[in-house]
Order: C-alpha cells, then sequence, then structure tokens
C-alpha cells in the first residue's frame, strides 16, 4: 500500500537549475497538495489541486509551477532555482467534497531539496 | 500575528507523565480542526480530529474552545514513543479543505 509517493527524496541544484518534483497516489483522491516546510514556519502550501484538470495558488506560489497530470499524478516545477527555496517539500492528498473537511491529508515522505 | 500559534517547546517530560498542549487560532471562521504527528525527518501524519464536544483516542484527548479560539492535546501515561512534533492544524475554509500548520510543539520523553 503505497499511499502517497515523492521522487526523489534528495536533490541539490545550483541557481538557476530547474527540475520536477514528482508526485503520485494511488488511493483514488480527488485533491493533491504541495508544502514546503522550513525551520520555524511550519508547512506552508506552495499550489493544491481540488480535482482532476484544476490548479489553484497557496500561500506561496512565486517561483513555482504545478501540473496535474491525471487524477493520481501532481508534479511541482522550479523553473530557475534560488537559494531562498532550499527547503522540504511535502506532496499530500485527500478525499474532498463538500461534506468531507475533516478527512486527513495523507504526506508523501518529503524530498530535501539544496539550492548552492 | 501568524493565523496558528503553538509554544515551540520543547516539553520534556518523564514516561508515565501527562502533558498538555495547546494552540490558538485567529480565524474565527475556521471549521475543522487537527492534531498532527511529525517525527524526525518524517511527514506528518494525523493523530486525531478535534470535535467540538471534545473526544478522546486512547491516551491522547483532544479538546475545542471556540469562543476563546484554541485547542488542546492531553497525552496521558507518556510513553518514550510519543517523543515528536505536534502540529496544530486548522481548516479556514469552508466547502475546501485549505489546511494551516502551527510551527509545531516538540515533546521529549525520557526513561
Amino acid at each position: 500500500n503505497a499511499g502517497v509517493t515523492q521522487t526523489p527524496k534528495f536533490q541539490v541544484l545550483k541557481t538557476g537549475q530547474s527540475m520536477t518534483l514528482q508526485c503520485a497516489q494511488d488511493m483514488n483522491h480527488n485533491s493533491m497538495y504541495w508544502y514546503r516546510q522550513d525551520p520555524g514556519m511550519g508547512l506552508r502550501l506552495i499550489y493544491y489541486s481540488a480535482s482532476e484538470g484544476t490548479t489553484d495558488k497557496g500561500e506561496v506560489p512565486n517561483g513555482y509551477n504545478v501540473s496535474r497530470l491525471n487524477k493520481r499524478e501532481f508534479s511541482l516545477r522550479l523553473e530557475s532555482a534560488a537559494p531562498s527555496q532550499t527547503s522540504v517539500y511535502f506532496c499530500a492528498s485527500s478525499v474532498q467534497g463538500s461534506h468531507n473537511n475533516n478527512q486527513p491529508q495523507h504526506f508523501g515522505d518529503g524530498t530535501r531539496l539544496s539550492i548552492l | 500575528r501568524k493565523e496558528v500559534e503553538q509554544d515551540p517547546g520543547p516539553f520534556n517530560v518523564p514516561e508515565g507523565a501527562t502533558v498538555a498542549f495547546n494552540c490558538t487560532y485567529s480565524n474565527s471562521a475556521s471549521q475543522s480542526f487537527f492534531w498532527y504527528r511529525q517525527d524526525c525527518r518524517k511527514e506528518p501524519k494525523l493523530l486525531m480530529s478535534v470535535y467540538s464536544s471534545g473526544n478522546e483516542d486512547g491516551r491522547f484527548t483532544a479538546q475545542l474552545n471556540r469562543a476563546s479560539q484554541y485547542i488542546s492535546l492531553l497525552i496521558r501515561d507518556s510513553k518514550l514513543s510519543d517523543s515528536a512534533t505536534y502540529l496544530c492544524v486548522v481548516n479556514s475554509f469552508t466547502g475546501f479543505q485549505k489546511l494551516v500548520f502551527g510551527t509545531g510543539t516538540r515533546l521529549l520523553v525520557s526513561p
């Protein structure tokens, strides 16, 4: 039972390089999310996808783009990496509907990204 | 002011102790509330949802006070395995789940 799978687990980039973080879930969840976690800041929402075919900005979207490729997959792209984007990135998914606000989000085990 | 505030700790307690964490939130329209647990260098995992009437799951009890806008988590008979960071989480939107995370309270349980 894989749940939410993120790749890669670790990555080091140079400033200006681009890369895509991959996320896939096998729980048939409608909604998917990307967060970053920095010391003393808590998890902050970058982008989310309420359902297949839709994406919306979260709290800190600048410097990122996303693609909801299908119901299972939600990728996060850094077009031109900056040192400020050094962080731990988590993907999450949840069952979603107007009556499902108490459903938990299930997280992948994170991608540790360093930008030099 | 942060939307969700927690004491970062650490709370150092011996095994068997009872420990309580509090959390305050600023958005009075918040709809649902959770406690997540995060182990060092791991992903957050749901510990329990918090209901208006309060709820209990084994050694864990969660309370919600909407009037004062705070949430609490009580852990009884602490175990070494309870050592972790506890995240207070609030959903401030109706119709869709967009969670706001506190920075977490670190708990260290010692033998």
